[in-house]
């Protein structure tokens, strides 16, 4: 079946690094999306990953290993704007998109 | 003005209702999507359609349905609202030749009372 599993809340400073892991068994992959949503709005594209490895875009990076069904986004530098809730998804071998529940992150001044 | 939109907004009604809620894309995506979204449950996905002629279930489609009336239009209906389809509801387009990235509307409150 399909399962999708990530945090469900984390706490970081301003100025620090957060790691949200993401592991995943679906049927098929094509590969894996991080998006992020803040508060009342609508999920924002973050990154795709369909290779093994780390992809860095600025202060985020998403890392994915195809093998443990795992990925990871890093998010360095940490800002107050980054509180959000970060989305993991997998595109399935059918082309269809499969959601995890987010997990809602907390920045501290 | 926004790629993807959506109408109503905001939406109240009472139990049994029908209800459509609206979605309309400029991207020019054949792909599109309807998903809910509760407190804690993350999004699920209704209802897709990968072209005007192709609709399939996603993992919640039992009562709901939908309808692509062109390329640029899918809509979704409530036949008879009941309060746990109280969520928020959005609509997206993809393309995939962009790796199915998906580009969300802002998204429709409904209410179900």
């Amino acid at each position: 079946g399909q399962n999708i599993d990530q945090p469900t809340e984390m706490t970081a400073t301003e100025g620090a690094i957060v790691q949200i892991n993401c592991t995943y068994q679906t049927s098929g992959f094509n590969g894996l999306f991080w998006y992020q949503q803040h508060a009342g709005e609508a999920p924002t594209f973050l990154s795709y990953n369909v290779l093994d490895g780390l992809e860095e875009k600025g202060r985020f990076s998403s890392f994915l290993s195809r093998s443990k069904g795992y990925s990871y986004l890093l998010l360095k530098e940490l800002q107050m704007k980054d509180s959000a809730s970060y989305l993991c998804a997998v595109s399935e071998r059918d082309d269809k998109i499969i959601f995890g529940k987010g997990t809602r992150l907390h920045i501290l001044p | 003005d926004a790629d993807v939109t959506q109408t109503p907004r905001n939406r109240i009604t009472k139990t049994g209702k029908r209800i459509m809620l609206e979605c309309s894309q400029t991207k020019g995506h054949d792909r599109m999507y309807w998903y809910r979204q509760d407190p804690g449950l993350g999004l699920q996905l209704i209802y897709y359609s990968f072209d005007v002629k192709d609709i399939n279930k996603g993992e919640i489609s039992d009562g709901y349905s939908v309808s692509r009336q062109a390329q640029a239009k899918f809509s979704l209906s409530l036949e008879s609202a009941i309060p746990n389809q109280t969520a928020l509801y959005f609509c997206a387009t993809s393309d995939p030749s962009r790796e199915d990235t998906q580009y969300f509307g802002p998204g429709t409150r409904l209410t179900v009372l």
